[in-house]
């Protein structure tokens, strides 16, 4: 079993509409998780972090976190074509420090 | 902002070459991070330093080595460059280690052919 999974996609959206994407991850003593957006031929770059159980909304995006099942999800309102990318969850362990563990990320095509 | 520099983005090498590829952040950041990521397999650690002179290996370090004698610079070494080695490169850094809520920093990658 992978530490961090995400369904590889692509998850095809229509212009408007929610995207929901999912990750689940194996390590009970996560701390910290994170939502990493990649354009193709770009390097990540976070859009959301969240750390306790919940939610967390930053504009058009709503991050879940359920601990006790392991894990976190991503939430696009109003999906828009420049949304089209791939999304990387992350995960941080405690005795892991600062290193990152990423899931294999989640493609999302956004139709006009 | 944050600026992490990889200052070669497309580099092609022969099969054995020694390979070096350098990072630079301008942030005083003590952590820094040396990712692969190839498709289907996503982003893999490869090495990490805490600090001036100070690494500790990843998921994949097999193949690579890392310096850091600055605080700002984190380089990887290929070797002897072998064809399974061509990959983007993705270095990142952050701050330090006691705060678990930092986050990491990408620069813009490195695109490595081996033939």
């Amino acid at each position: 079993q992978k530490e961090v999974e995400q369904n590889s996609g692509p998850l095809s959206v229509p212009e408007g509409a929610i995207a929901s994407l999912n990750c689940t991850y194996s390590d009970r003593g996560s701390q910290s998780f994170f939502w990493y957006r990649q354009y193709s031929g770009k390097s990540p770059e976070l859009i959301m972090s969240i750390y306790s159980n919940g939610d967390k909304e930053d504009g058009r995006f709503t991050a879940q976190l359920n601990k006790a099942s392991q894990y976190v999800s991503l939430l696009i309102r109003d999906s828009q074509p420049s949304d089209s990318a791939t999304y990387l969850c992350a995960v941080n362990k405690e005795a892991a420090g600062n290193k990152l563990t990423f899931g294999g990320g989640t493609r999302v095509l956004v139709k006009p | 902002d944050v600026k992490v520099t990889q200052s070669s983005r497309y580099l092609v090498k022969r099969t054995g070459e020694k390979v070096f590829l350098e990072c630079v952040q301008d942030m005083d950041h003590e952590n820094m991070f040396w990712y692969r990521q190839d498709p289907g397999l996503g982003l893999r650690l490869i090495y990490f330093s805490y600090d001036v002179k100070m690494k500790e290996k990843g998921d994949i370090p097999e193949g690579y080595s890392v310096s850091r004698e600055k605080k700002e610079r984190f380089s990887l070494i290929l070797e002897s460059a072998s064809t399974n080695q061509t990959s983007m490169y993705l270095c990142a850094s952050s701050l330090y280690q006691g705060a678990m809520r930092n986050t990491i920093y990408f620069g813009e990658g490195s695109w490595l052919t081996v033939v």
